[in-house]
């Protein structure tokens, strides 16, 4: 258990649907960062928060937003889904009070959206 | 911008067998180095990491690499491996950022340890 939390595990829609994803990171940890995961595009990253601002951006569509609350738990918003967006969705999050950790990246048990 | 190659996309073994999971990047500065590996239906798990010293990493499960700044790789092994390591790997890298710093992943090894 890496201590990442995410929700719901899976998320059947239709397309054009709008979905919201959930992250909860390690208690502490202010990174919070989200991935996509397809047979075709393989791991990609697609978003950074870092206690509740946007720090760094990927391939994330436009049709996909986000953001980190005060509680740094943080939303992954998909909208005007289509096929294509089917795909599992990682959370993951990293500890920023020491070098030897700031890299290492804590991943969630990732939520699987199908669209369709 | 920062690129993985994982050499092999699926590496069939035999178990007690060594293996060795190929990783090249490429990087215009210098990049921090992981393995994670992703069992069936779960997330990602770090492995092992290389930030700087020496070069040769050891992680968890028997598993270590090695990083070869000449060859731009940063290789995984083990001497001997188990049915239960039978997973997907990915190496992935990132840079030096305040904040931490996304990863960018390789395609991934699917390791299948055969009895």
């Amino acid at each position: 258990d890496s201590g990442v939390t995410q929700t719901p595990k899976h998320l059947i829609t239709a397309t054009g649907q709008r979905v919201t994803l959930r992250c909860s990171p390690r208690s502490g940890d202010l990174s919070v960062y989200w991935y996509q995961q397809s047979l075709d595009q393989g791991l990609q990253f697609l978003i950074q928060y870092y206690n509740g601002e946007e720090r760094a951006k990927g391939n994330i569509l436009e049709r996909f937003s986000a953001q980190q609350f005060p509680d740094l738990h943080s939303e992954l918003n998909l909208s005007s889904l289509e096929l294509g967006d089917s795909a599992l969705y990682f959370c993951a999050s990293s500890a920023t009070w020491d070098r030897d950790y700031l890299y290492e990246q804590y991943f969630g048990p990732g939520t699987r959206l199908t669209v369709t | 911008a920062q690129s993985v190659t994982q050499l092999d996309s699926q590496v069939p073994v035999f178990e007690e067998a060594p293996v060795e999971l190929r990783c090249n990047y490429s990087s215009s500065v210098s990049v921090y180095l992981f393995w994670y590996v992703q069992y069936p239906n779960q997330g990602l798990q770090l492995l092992l990491k290389y930030l700087s010293g020496s070069t040769l990493v050891k992680g968890i499960n028997g598993f270590e690499a090695e990083f070869n700044k000449s060859q731009t790789s940063f290789h995984l092994r083990k001497p001997s491996v188990h049915i239960s390591d039978t997973a997907e790997y990915f190496c992935a890298v990132s840079v030096e950022e305040t904040s931490g710093s996304r990863l960018t992943f390789g395609e991934g090894t699917q390791l299948t340890v055969n009895p």
